[in-house]
């Protein structure tokens, strides 16, 4: 079963516009990684946070890791018509250190200008 | 640049016609993995390879089978496709697992529709 859920599933925002969005996920984990997918394309990773991290920045990116909760958010700031994609969010449990991601679902994105 | 190509980007085939998906890499990675990803779905991990030793998913149907020949080569074989097949294919790779293990690349996936 999925380990990590996200929301919303969608979210349509304007350029220039924030877009935060949330992925919780049910067992322990070793570190939290987010992807971007562009329609009919594959997945490039953006940014991994580590289950003893509780922030991390790349550029327009910023994760959050709640361990407590178990919950993430991501947000992109100054959003670009350029970043429409779907976001998906992935574990690794300790159980899977060889390398094994666990997805969720995604949330879409769309930037209009 | 290095990189994981996937060919082709679409494929074809007919209800019940052995179809195989091809991915390469140039990144020397040792670890490979094919996931099936459905529309609007997560990606579903079917198998991967550490070297030449093969891990399948518990619940990855016999249909599908793969081959990895190479270092730079891995193949996924649907023997017989069924219409529940047809699903976007994604190639990854990551240069080793164990605590080190940092992330995936992929390629760009071959769109598989089964007539």
């Amino acid at each position: 079963s999925q380990q990590g859920e996200e929301d919303p599933q969608a979210l349509s925002i304007q350029e220039g516009e924030n877009a935060t969005m949330n992925c919780s996920y049910k067992t322990s984990i070793n570190n939290l990684q987010w992807y971007r997918q562009n329609s009919g394309r594959g997945l490039v990773h953006l940014i991994l946070i580590r289950s003893n991290e509780r922030e991390k920045h790349s550029g327009r990116l910023r994760v959050t890791l709640d361990t407590s909760k178990k919950s993430s958010s991501l947000l992109i700031t100054a959003s670009r018509a350029a970043d429409t994609a779907s976001y998906f969010c992935a574990t690794v449990r300790p159980s899977d250190s060889w390398g094994k991601l666990q997805f969720g679902a995604g949330t879409q994105v769309v930037v209009t200008p | 640049d290095a990189m994981v190509i996937q060919n082709p980007r679409y494929q074809v085939t007919q209800f019940g016609k052995p179809v195989t998906l091809s991915c390469s890499q140039t990144l020397n990675h040792n670890v490979m993995y094919w996931y099936q990803q459905k529309s609007s779905q997560a990606p579903k991990l079917l198998f991967h390879y550490y070297d030449k030793d093969f891990n399948n998913e518990a619940d990855t149907p016999d249909n599908f089978q793969s081959r990895r020949p190479n270092t730079s080569f891995c193949f996924l074989d649907i023997r017989s496709p069924g219409l529940g097949d047809a699903a976007m294919y994604l190639c990854a790779t990551s240069p080793q697992g164990g605590t080190g293990f940092e992330k995936l690349f992929f390629g760009s996936g071959t769109q598989l529709s089964v007539l």
